[in-house]
């Protein structure tokens, strides 16, 4: 019963490829995001959307093209991926709730090594 | 703008003493502050969070955190390591009440917390 679950968990390329993480969450959650952890393990937002809207969009290469195709899923394409893209990539959910919102669940995360 | 600085990227402890693992934070609005844990090859786990009400805040496996207003400050603190309790620590503040509530956690660099026997 995962509930925030992505794929793959790992994914090695080449450089310049295109590629696709998935994100789904079960948690009845409107707002899902996704993270970005550099090799020294800082976390950064990279972007949110809050019911399929585009909330939150950080200085991000437009070459990362985020993507809802419902409020349960969200999922993040990288196209001509550079070596600087190899990092660990986060989703997380949340609910709003009055305006404000709630704790955010993290999925296991998908380890990207690009070649 | 909000900010968050772990002190010491590593904390070392041995089993049954005291851990201490430290957060400071900037918030130009009353902030909501989180610990998550990260296991090694693993996501990050909710630990324990303060939004409102009372300043200590009890989370799981015997962890808590204090809200110091005053010092900007919400360590984390367990009476008694556990060889378990190794793995990396998170703080993060996002705006409570009153700020752009979008959901923007900012994290701090993360502790290492290593437990010796």
């Amino acid at each position: 019963d995962t509930a925030v679950s992505q794929t793959p968990k790992y994914l090695v390329t080449q450089m310049g490829n295109d590629k696709s993480i998935k994100c789904e969450q079960n948690l009845g959650h409107d707002t899902m995001y996704w993270y970005k952890q550099d090799s020294k393990k800082f976390l950064k937002i990279m972007f949110s959307y809050n019911n399929k809207e585009l909330i939150i969009n950080e200085t991000v290469p437009n070459r990362f093209s985020p993507k809802s195709p419902d409020k349960a899923h969200l999922n993040l394409h990288i196209n001509s991926l550079e070596l600087g893209d190899s990092a660990v990539y986060f989703c997380a959910s949340s609910r709003r709730d009055r305006g404000r919102l709630e704790t955010q669940y993290f999925g296991p995360g998908t380890r990207l090594l690009v070649l | 703008a909000q900010s968050v600085t772990q002190l010491g990227s590593h904390v070392s402890v041995s089993e049954g003493a005291l851990v201490l693992l430290r957060c400071n934070y900037s918030s130009s609005v009353p902030p909501y502050l989180f610990w998550y844990v990260q296991y090694p090859n693993q996501g990050l786990q909710l630990l324990l969070k303060y939004t409102t009400g009372a300043t200590l805040v009890k989370g799981i496996n015997g962890f808590e955190a204090e809200f110091k207003k005053s010092e900007t400050s919400f360590h984390l603190t367990k009476p008694s390591a556990h060889m378990s309790d190794a793995a990396e620590y998170f703080c993060a503040v996002s705006p409570g009440a009153g700020g752009t509530s979008y959901g923007k956690l900012t994290f701090g660099q993360g502790t290492i917390l290593t437990v010796h026997p």
